[in-house]
């Protein structure tokens, strides 16, 4: 089966366009968790979906960030405008119930560079 | 509030030697304990959870990791280090009554192995 699928894989832009991570969840999947990966803060939860409703979004750092699932499989996080400090490794992740004992299954990231 | 500390952003083995991660955790109620490993440029991986079952946990690759209470502890072991364990190790906490299902990473520990 395949995993977590992310796209693009790298993301080089300048500061003030927009852009688009893309996600596709491992099928049968529920929810779904957006994190940012930073060498000064680490690895931060950004939102976490489950069955396509956005259950906390309270690490999205300002209204630049917007995440949308549209359907059950695939969800994009958007920024707009870009900012060189949104410079980071963008990581979603998918489990099955989204319960606290479920394990997250991560894909390969997004790097994104702004500059 | 859930969180941990992970001791040691950096620690080198040589290969062959004891591996020892170590992680604290801080929680109200007793929680739900993972550790995961990231290798360079890839997404993160479930190594073991801790779910309230057995404290000693068994995970992949010949890692093990032993939940106490007392010592507030989950620290993450493999008797003899492999060249293929560099990575980066995270440690991570969930509270099983939080419906949020907010998962609380560490910092991380850059594991190095030594020839």
């Amino acid at each position: 089966d395949a995993g977590v699928i992310q796209s693009p894989r790298h993301e080089v832009t300048e500061m003030g366009q927009e852009v688009t991570l893309r996600c596709k969840l491992i099928s049968g999947h529920n929810s779904l968790f957006w994190y940012r990966q930073t060498m000064m803060r680490g690895l931060e939860l950004l939102i976490y979906f489950n069955n396509n409703v956005p259950i906390d979004d309270s690490g999205m750092p300002e209204d630049r960030f917007s995440a949308k699932m549209p359907n059950a499989s695939f969800s994009t996080l958007k920024i707009q405008p870009s900012e060189p400090r949104d410079s980071a490794v963008y990581f979603c992740a998918s489990s099955l119930y989204g319960g606290g004992t479920d394990t997250q299954y991560f894909g390969p990231g997004t790097r994104l560079t702004v500059l | 509030a859930q969180s941990v500390t992970q001791l040691g952003s950096h620690v080198s083995v040589s290969e062959g030697a004891l591996v020892l991660l170590r992680c604290n955790y801080s929680s109200s109620v007793p929680p739900y304990l993972f550790w995961y490993v990231q290798y360079p440029n890839q997404g993160l991986q479930l190594l073991l959870k801790y779910t309230s079952a057995a404290t000693l946990v068994k995970g992949i690759n010949g890692f093990e990791a032993e939940f106490k209470k007392s010592e507030t502890s989950f620290h993450l072991t493999k008797p003899s280090a492999h060249m293929s364990d560099a990575a980066e190790y995270f440690c991570a906490v969930s509270d099983p009554q939080n419906t949020g299902n907010q998962f609380y990473f560490g910092t991380g520990t850059s594991l190095t192995v030594i020839p």
